[in-house]
């Protein structure tokens, strides 16, 4: 079955140090997805992205993070001056055509992304 | 504020019985909601979806009941077995963004 890879699986990083996590979407889909999920709590929707662009994010997705495709396999989260507070799971995810009824969508095994 | 919900963090089932997760939302305009299975450590894994213009889907072992009237959906399974032990998550999916619940544990009891 094809699936979402990620890496790293877990990253420890200083508090202020920037951080990129990657994804390598399933092969033919071409919506890209990035969910976190701090320990113990629900999984959050981060950003969706089509063409190249961002389609939607949410209000936790602001200045500090960014997202790119730079080649025609990956698709990266890069998380600037990290926080305490940004330690949490990191979910990439992808769906094609956009995630509706019956286009399911698939979620990587997640990075765990430790700030210290 | 929260638009999808549950109503009970953990679930303990007898191996072999039936569970019963449920789930509440409040957004009326909500017409695609999705159950999603997450092991401790990985990612959700998709289990089972249903639109509003139905109230009932079947799957292998599970079932998704969706109530409109009261907005709120359930997923059912059979025959639970260890496998099952983990976190289900309801979710909605409106344009291209879903919106988790908190979660129930399954726990279950060989």
């Amino acid at each position: 079955e094809p699936e979402v890879t990620q890496t790293p699986s877990h990253q420890v990083t200083q508090m202020g140090q920037e951080v990129i996590l990657r994804c390598v979407p399933i092969s033919n889909h071409l919506y890209f997805y990035w969910y976190r999920q701090i320990l113990g709590q629900k999984v959050e929707f981060l950003v969706s992205f089509y063409n190249n662009e961002i389609s939607e994010k949410s209000e936790i997705f602001d200045d500090q993070f960014s997202v790119e495709r730079p080649d025609g396999s990956n698709f990266t989260l890069k998380i600037r001056s990290t926080k305490l507070e940004d330690s949490a799971m990191y979910f990439c995810a992808s769906s094609s055509p956009p995630h509706t009824y019956g286009n399911t969508i698939y979620f990587g095994e997640g990075s765990w992304l430790t700030v210290v | 504020g929260e638009s999808v919900g549950l109503h009970l963090p953990t679930l303990s089932v007898q191996e072999g019985d039936n569970s019963i997760i449920n789930c509440a939302y409040s957004n009326s305009a909500s017409d695609y909601f999705i159950w999603y299975k997450q092991e401790s450590g990985k990612g959700p894994q998709f289990i089972i979806d249903i639109r509003s213009n139905m109230d009932k889907r079947q799957g292998q072992r599970v079932t998704v009941l969706l109530n409109k009237t009261v907005k709120h959906l359930s997923l059912q399974i059979a025959a639970t077995q260890p496998g099952d032990s983990a976190v289900y998550f309801c979710a909605e999916n409106m344009d291209q963004k879903v919106t988790f619940g908190t979660g129930t544990k399954l726990q279950v009891i060989p």
